[in-house]
């Protein structure tokens, strides 16, 4: 089956511009998440989807970050506008809706914001 | 709450030496436990996972893992490595009850000729 996707695979922005990630889970997998990666660190959740309702997103720097799923499928993260601390690698995965909840990822989109 | 402690930030071995990369875990009710592996510029790999049966969890490429629970404890092993293991290695945890991924901060395997 096909992985995850994600696109674009570097992205590199001015602070205070925009930018949008897009992800394609594998397909049948109900719950969708974003992690932000920071140099030298483990992924961080940012949010977590089942089908095209939030689950958690209490880490999510909702001034700035937003998401969407909007037909339970594929998903965007955007942030407006980015801040120089936004620098990271930004991860989708994916997971069936039973446990254990295995987490099968995409190869990350690296952004930089000079 | 879960969390994942990785003491080593950093571990360089020479080809064909034995590891051991440790991660210890909290968490007031059982876990699935993970190994992921980071190559240069990729997403993360599953390497194993523990989640009920025998402590002894093997991978394809010759890692094993040993869940612990009285030491609370998931130590990633490997009896000799090869110059392609170099890469970032992340222990995470999950409940039964929600499917929240908690990882450590990762331990960077450095291997040399």
């Amino acid at each position: 089956e096909a992985g995850v996707a994600q696109s674009p695979r570097y992205k590199i922005i001015e602070k205070r511009q925009s930018v949008a990630f897009w992800c394609n889970p594998i397909s049948g997998h109900a719950t969708l998440y974003w992690y932000q990666q920071i140099l030298g660190q483990g992924p961080k959740l940012l949010i977590q989807f089942q089908n095209n309702g939030v689950v958690d997103d209490s880490q999510l720097p909702k001034d700035r970050f937003s998401a969407e799923r909007l037909k339970g499928v594929d998903s965007t993260l955007k942030i407006q506008p980015a801040k120089l601390e936004d620098s990271a690698v930004y991860l989708c995965a994916s997971s069936r809706d039973l446990p254990p909840y295995e987490q099968y990822f995409g190869p990350g989109t690296r952004l930089t914001v000079t | 709450a879960q969390s994942v402690t990785q003491l080593d930030s950093q571990v360089p071995v020479f080809e064909e030496a034995p590891v051991e990369l440790r991660c210890n875990y909290s968490s007031s009710v059982s876990v699935y436990l993970f190994w992921y592996v980071q190559y240069p510029n990729q997403g993360l790999q599953l390497l194993l996972k523990y989640l009920s049966g025998s402590t002894l969890v093997e991978s394809i490429n010759g890692f094993e893992a040993e869940f612990n629970k009285s030491q609370t404890s998931f130590h990633l092993r490997k009896p000799s490595v090869h110059i392609s293991d170099t890469a970032e290695y992340f222990c995470a945890v999950t409940t039964g009850t929600a499917s929240k991924l908690t990882f450590g901060t990762g331990t960077r395997l450095q291997v040399t000729l």
